[in-house]
């Protein structure tokens, strides 16, 4: 079955530290992937996505890392803020057209 | 401004009463999909509809009902067959299936 995971439930890193959040997806035909960011008691957010002809894309403050080989996907954040505090979600598009997420990977951000 | 709208924020029900959450969408986006997270958890799908007037049942659709009569609107109704309804549900919305969800800021349903 179709199925994406993340590594850890929860990662917490130093303020100003880079963060690494890993997913594991298990559809090697998948083609695109999303992050994203879910605050407390809020709807997640989109950050960033990346095509499977793509191995890393970058944004303001955080890269994504695609390895199909081994069909890996990292998010990281450089000099991780209190404000980057939330749950991380990676998505793929499942075989009937729907978005399917992993479980969420928790960011804390000690100061 | 183009979004997402979720209402009410908070919701209380008496248990064995059916309530309906509101999803509205002003950025002509075909589907809509509602989702249920329980604390720590992630998103299961409840319902999704691809296209005015069609809906489909997603992994957890027993004790839901849904419509689909208008492109901007997707209320979810929690009837009384819902046995755990208390939780935070999720509404959202996409040009088409696959693509990138754009979410409402949640509806925080509580069953006493």
């Amino acid at each position: 079955g179709e199925s994406v995971g993340l590594h850890l439930p929860t990662l917490s890193v130093q303020e100003g530290d880079n963060s690494i959040i890993n997913c594991a997806y298990s559809n090697s035909a998948s083609d695109y992937f999303i992050w994203y960011k879910q605050e407390s008691g809020k709807g997640p957010q989109f950050i960033i996505d990346i095509r499977s002809n793509m191995d890393k894309r970058q944004g303001q403050r955080v890269t994504v890392l695609l390895n199909k080989t081994v069909k890996h996907l990292s998010l990281q954040i450089a000099a991780t803020q209190p404000g980057d505090s939330a749950v991380y979600f990676c998505a793929e598009p499942g075989n009937t057209g729907k978005l399917i997420f992993g479980q969420g990977t928790t960011l804390q951000v000690k100061p | 401004d183009g979004g997402i709208t979720q209402s009410p924020k908070y919701l209380f029900r008496k248990e064995g009463q059916n309530v309906t959450l509101s999803c509205e969408q002003n950025l002509n986006h075909d589907a809509m999909y509602w989702y249920r997270q329980d604390p720590g958890q992630g998103l299961r799908l409840i319902y999704y509809s691809q296209i005015v007037n069609d809906f489909q049942k997603g992994d957890i659709a027993e004790g839901y009902s849904v419509s689909r009569e208008k492109k901007e609107s997707f209320p979810l109704t929690v009837t009384s067959a819902q046995k755990n309804p208390t939780a935070f549900y999720l509404c959202a919305s996409s040009i088409g299936g696959g693509n990138e969800q754009f979410f409402g800021p949640g509806t925080r349903l509580t069953v006493l």
